[in-house]
Parts: structure tokens; sequence; C-alpha cells
């Protein structure tokens, strides 16, 4: 059974430094994984997703890596601003079906 | 604006009450999606519909049941409500499983006293 683990759950940094928030998986038989924002209150907004075939996807000053031998998944914010201040989840979808696994999240504050 | 909406935004039961959520998609996307959310627990699976006609159970089906009713609209029904339900709930629909990533409803927030 798949199980999706970020740490920290929280994060506090100030603005301007390069963050890494992390994301690991127990099954390596993974189909794509997809990095969310959310918001206080709102649902979530999909970031970036990576096909099992791919290492990484980048957007903007945000760059998603896979790494499915180890089981790990990495979110790399560049020059970190008050407004990237959510909480950000990871989730595994699995080969042959619809199922997606997320992980509980990393609820991320940045300092102005 | 295209996307996923949900109704009603909140709502309280109390304790055996019954109630519907309303999902409605205009994107033309095939597969949806019910999760709810619990503080610390991430979002777990209620039901989904891979395509119109289709229904199937997710991690936590019990106490809920779904309704495919085209293929915009996915409703979720609690029957008799009870407090382990309160909870926020989210649709999220999907062109195809697989190469797509998902979009998000912006949630019910739902307490049963």
């Amino acid at each position: 059974k798949q199980e999706v683990t970020q740490i920290p759950a929280a994060l506090s940094v100030p603005e301007g430094e390069n963050l890494v928030l992390n994301c690991s998986f127990t099954d390596s038989a993974i189909y794509n994984l997809q990095w969310f924002r959310q918001d206080p209150g709102k649902g979530l907004t999909s970031l970036l997703l990576i096909q099992s075939s791919q290492r990484e996807q980048t957007s903007g000053r945000l760059n998603a890596s896979l790494d499915k031998s180890s089981g790990r998944s990495t979110l790399y914010i560049a020059a970190s601003q008050p407004g990237d201040s959510a909480t950000y989840l990871c989730a595994a979808s699995n080969t042959g079906g619809f199922k997606t696994i997320f992980g509980a999240g990393t609820r991320l504050f940045v300092k102005a | 604006n295209a996307g996923v909406t949900q109704t009603p935004k909140f709502q309280v039961l109390k304790t055996g009450q019954s109630m519907t959520l309303q999902c409605a998609q205009d994107m033309n996307h095939n597969s949806m999606y019910w999760y709810r959310q619990d503080p610390g627990m991430g979002l777990r699976l209620i039901y989904y519909s891979a395509s119109e006609g289709t229904t199937d159970k997710g991690e936590v089906p019990n106490g809920y049941n779904v309704s495919r009713l085209n293929k915009r609209e996915f409703s979720l029904r609690l029957e008799s409500a009870a407090p382990s339900q309160t909870s926020v709930y989210f649709c999220a629909s999907i062109k195809d499983f697989g190469g797509y990533g998902y979009t998000f409803g912006s949630g019910t927030r739902l307490t049963v006293v």
C-alpha cells in the first residue's frame, strides 16, 4: 500500500532564501507525482506534475525532482517570497489505477 | 471561469441528518473524485468516477454514496451524518488519468454536531 510522507510538517524561512520541501513514497511503481499548493480555506492548485519517466519539471522559481529508486521527490523554491506562504502537498499516482495518495503537506511561512 | 464548482461552501448538520454535496466541472473532464481532508492526514479518497456511468470506492467510502449524474456532475451523499464525518470535502476532476494534473474545487466545510 502506497504511503506518502512529507517532512517537515512546518517550515519558517526569511524572505529571499532558497528552500527544499521533501516528499517520500513507499511504492516506487508510481505513474506520476504531483505537487500542489493550498492556501488557507482554499482548494488545491496544481504546481508541477512529473511523469514516472521524467526526472524533473520546472515552472518559474519552482523545480520539482523525482527519484523513483529512492522513493523521493523534492520541491525547490528559489528566492522565496512572502506570497509563497502556503501549504504544499505532494501526491503519488500508481500505475494501473485511478487512486492518488496525498501527503499531509508542509506548511511554509516566508517572513518579510 | 472554467473549473470545478462545489456547493455548498459551508454546512452544519445534526447527527443523523442527510445531505448531498454537489460538484460540477465545465472542462469536459472524464474522471471525477471526492476527497476529504482532515488535519494532519492529507486528502483521502472517498469515491471516484473514472468515466460517465461508472463509480468506484476509494480509501474511505463508508457512510457515503455517490452519483455521476452526467459527464459534468458528480454528487456525494451522506445518508445519516455522524460527527466523524466533520471534515472539508473536495471535489476534483481530471481529463484522463495519468498524463494530466487534477483540478480541485474550493471545498465544502462540513460540521456534524
